[in-house]
């Protein structure tokens, strides 16, 4: 399977401290996205980082990417209460399966106030 | 725009029935795609389309049946429904297979008895 797994499982942290989530995937990949579900909810797309790239920002969030490694981190700076939700990685393949997105389990982030 | 929907929210179903479950787009994007979400699994990939009259198969397309007619629904057919089928299911789209955010549905939350 491609599918990627996230780690930790769970997460608590508090208010303001930083939450890091990592994702490990198998295959070769053409891009990794990392996605926000609250509870009930559909998901939400966060940021993306292509194969070429090794780390983007987008406001309080960072996305790493280690190709040798297969893996990525997402690093989500001062933690606010409403950042609790589930965290997924997704990766997507190269040619034929280009277009196909690969889910993790998810991590599950409880921020507390 | 109301983005992606998906009709109905909740359903019910006996083994062996077989339904629909609605999804519309109104966004004019080419790719749409259908998963399902169980507990401990991630989202997996049940059949995608890379426009109207193209469909193709994810990971698990096995008791699913899908139709593009028109560039705005993507229909899921489940044939003959089985407990195994009971899940939360969404619908995604993206405006092609190569630009690479996807916008979810809120869900539908299956039950097979």
């Amino acid at each position: 399977s491609q599918q990627g797994e996230e780690d930790p499982q769970a997460l608590s942290i508090q208010e303001g401290e930083n939450a890091t989530m990592n994702c490990s995937y198998k295959t070769s990949i053409n891009n990794l996205q990392w996605y926000r579900q609250n509870s009930g909810r559909g998901l939400v797309h966060l940021i993306l980082i292509r194969s070429n790239e090794r780390e983007k920002h987008s406001g309080r969030l960072r996305v790493t990417l280690d190709t040798s490694k297969k893996s990525s981190s997402l690093l989500i700076t001062a933690s606010r209460a409403a950042d609790t939700a589930s965290y997924f990685c997704a990766t997507e393949g190269r040619g034929s399966t280009l277009g196909r997105l690969y889910f993790g389990r998810g991590t599950q982030l409880t921020v507390w106030p | 725009n109301a983005g992606v929907t998906q009709t109905p929210k909740f359903q019910v179903l006996k083994t062996g029935q077989s339904m629909t479950l609605q999804c519309a787009q109104d966004m004019n994007h080419e790719y749409m795609s259908w998963y399902r979400q169980d507990p401990g699994m991630g989202l997996r990939l049940i059949h995608y389309s890379v426009g109207a009259g193209i469909t193709d198969q994810g990971e698990v397309p096995n008791g699913y049946n899908v139709s593009r007619s028109t560039t705005e629904d993507f229909p899921l057919r489940l044939l003959s429904a089985a407990p195994s089928q009971t899940s939360v299911y969404f619908c995604a789209s993206r405006p092609s297979s190569y630009t690479y955010e996807q916008y979810f549905g809120p869900g539908t939350r299956l039950t097979v008895t």
